[in-house]
């Protein structure tokens, strides 16, 4: 059974970077793409960023986050991480990762908190 | 950006009655390549993540009770509980996938009336 784990403090303070992990078991993290995605009371759903680990890490990201945000892979502990830098307030809200790069997503992580506040 | 509207905001149906839920998008999301509606249906309760019901606006996912069903092209969506169970409870999104930035209704939260 394929299960998605993320991972990473759940306060940061204004204008640092928010780092996440995202831990895949159950299959190999060369089998698919790897997205974030967030939830927040204002903004909603939030597709983030995903990846393909073929090529260097095949990446695409939303445009409205691109100069913050980057994500990687590291094939030889099955995970992928995401690092969102400067950031505020607005940032607040539970992140996700998933199973799925420019599809639907058919498997999610139960999701991580993060509370930017100083 | 492709706009995901859903409606209604908030819908109740009685148990065992039917409950519809519309999703519309700004530009069409049919991608004329392979002829398939780019927009997925999830379901999200409360603590949980959202949980993937429906593909391709009409596949459902394997597991998913058959009283789920989409329906629609191009723009307009609906997905259809045939008969509400209380465990049906929750919030349901729509999603394209046709183009970047991939992108979320509102959300649509259905009770039991």
């Amino acid at each position: 059974q394929v299960q998605l784990q993320e991972s990473g403090p759940g306060l940061v303070k204004p204008s640092e970077t928010l780092s996440l992990t995202c831990t895949v078991s159950g299959d190999s993290i060369r089998s698919d793409y790897w997205s974030w995605i967030r939830q927040s009371p204002g903004k909603g759903l939030e597709w983030i960023a995903y990846i393909y680990y073929r090529g260097r890490g095949s990446t695409n990201y939303n445009p409205s986050l691109k100069s913050r945000v980057s994500i990687s892979i590291d094939t030889s502990k099955n995970q992928f991480s995401l690092n969102l830098t400067s950031v505020t307030a607005a940032d607040t809200a539970v992140y996700y990762c998933a199973r799925g790069g420019s599809s639907y997503y058919g498997l999610w992580g139960q999701g991580i908190l993060v509370t930017v506040s100083s | 950006d492709i706009v995901m509207t859903q409606s209604p905001d908030s819908l109740a149906v009685s148990l065992g009655e039917r409950a519809t839920i519309n999703c519309k998008s700004s530009q069409s999301v049919l991608y004329s390549s392979n002829n398939k509606n780019h927009l997925a249906w999830y379901q999200q309760k409360p603590g949980q993540p959202p949980k993937l019901l429906i593909y391709w606006a009409s596949t459902r996912e394997s597991g998913v009770p058959d009283r789920f069903s989409g329906s629609g092209s191009g723009t307009d969506f609906t997905l259809t509980i045939s008969s509400l169970q209380a465990e049906d409870v929750a919030v349901y999104y729509c999603q394209q996938f046709y183009s970047t930035p991939y992108t979320f209704g509102q959300g649509t939260k259905l009770e039991i009336k």
